[in-house]
């Protein structure tokens, strides 16, 4: 019964190819995020989704696509993927209220992408 | 944008040892929220903590939303407390409400 759930866990794939990553939430939350980790576990927000809206985009770069089929889903594709986007990927959802997170972000288990 | 400064950024603990992480913001917040990261990599949410003092069995959280700093209190620690604990905060300002910018981590490390 996971609240927020990824997959693949984790992707191992050539430079140049393109990925996806899926995330769905059964929370009822209407607010989803991807989130990168790096090396150094440093977790920076990559993508903000409100209601199926873009909301925050974090200066990523054009090959990364997220597109949100409705609330409870948010999905991220990766062109021509590159070594530097070897990293842990993270999803999370929370409840916003007018223009602010509300309460809790719940994460979900992380893909970790290794881009040989 | 808001800064999200973590003291300190190891701490080695022998189990039953009590510790407090800090974690110190530059700008008023409407949101603040303490995670755990487990050897595993899973993020566990500890506190949802804006403002006041909550407890969760071994576990309080205090946040001094007016001085810009709030405390994570770890008592009787135990090895499965090992891993990396995050603050992270919403900003009240700047485009910042529907995002958690979050600080470099505290790696807690408890010896049996």
């Amino acid at each position: 019964d996971t609240a927020v759930s990824q997959t693949p866990k984790y992707l191992v794939t050539q430079m140049g190819n393109d990925k996806s990553i899926k995330c769905e939430q059964n929370l009822g939350h209407d607010t989803m995020y991807w989130y990168k980790q790096d090396s150094k576990k440093f977790l920076k927000i990559m993508f903000s989704y409100n209601n199926k809206e873009l909301i925050i985009n974090e200066t990523v770069p054009n090959r990364f696509s997220p597109k949100s089929p409705d609330k409870a889903h948010l999905n991220l594709h990766i062109n021509s993927l590159e070594l530097g986007d070897s990293a842990v990927y993270f999803c999370a959802s929370s409840q916003a209220e007018g223009t602010a997170i509300q309460e809790t972000q719940y994460f979900g288990p992380g893909t970790r992408l290794l881009v040989l | 944008g808001i800064q999200v400064e973590q003291s300190p950024p190891d701490l080695i603990l022998q189990e039953g040892a009590n510790s407090t992480l800090r974690c110190n913001f530059s700008d008023s917040v409407n949101n603040l929220q303490w995670f755990h990261q487990n050897p595993w990599g899973q993020l566990i949410n500890l506190f949802y903590i804006p403002s006041g003092t909550k407890q969760n069995g071994r576990l309080s959280a205090t946040t001094v939303a007016t001085e810009r700093y709030s405390l994570l209190y770890i008592s009787s620690s135990q090895t499965t407390d090992s891993g990396v604990y995050f603050c992270a905060v919403g900003a009240n300002s700047g485009g910042s409400n529907y995002k958690l910018t979050f600080g470099k981590g505290t790696l807690l490390t408890v010896n049996p």
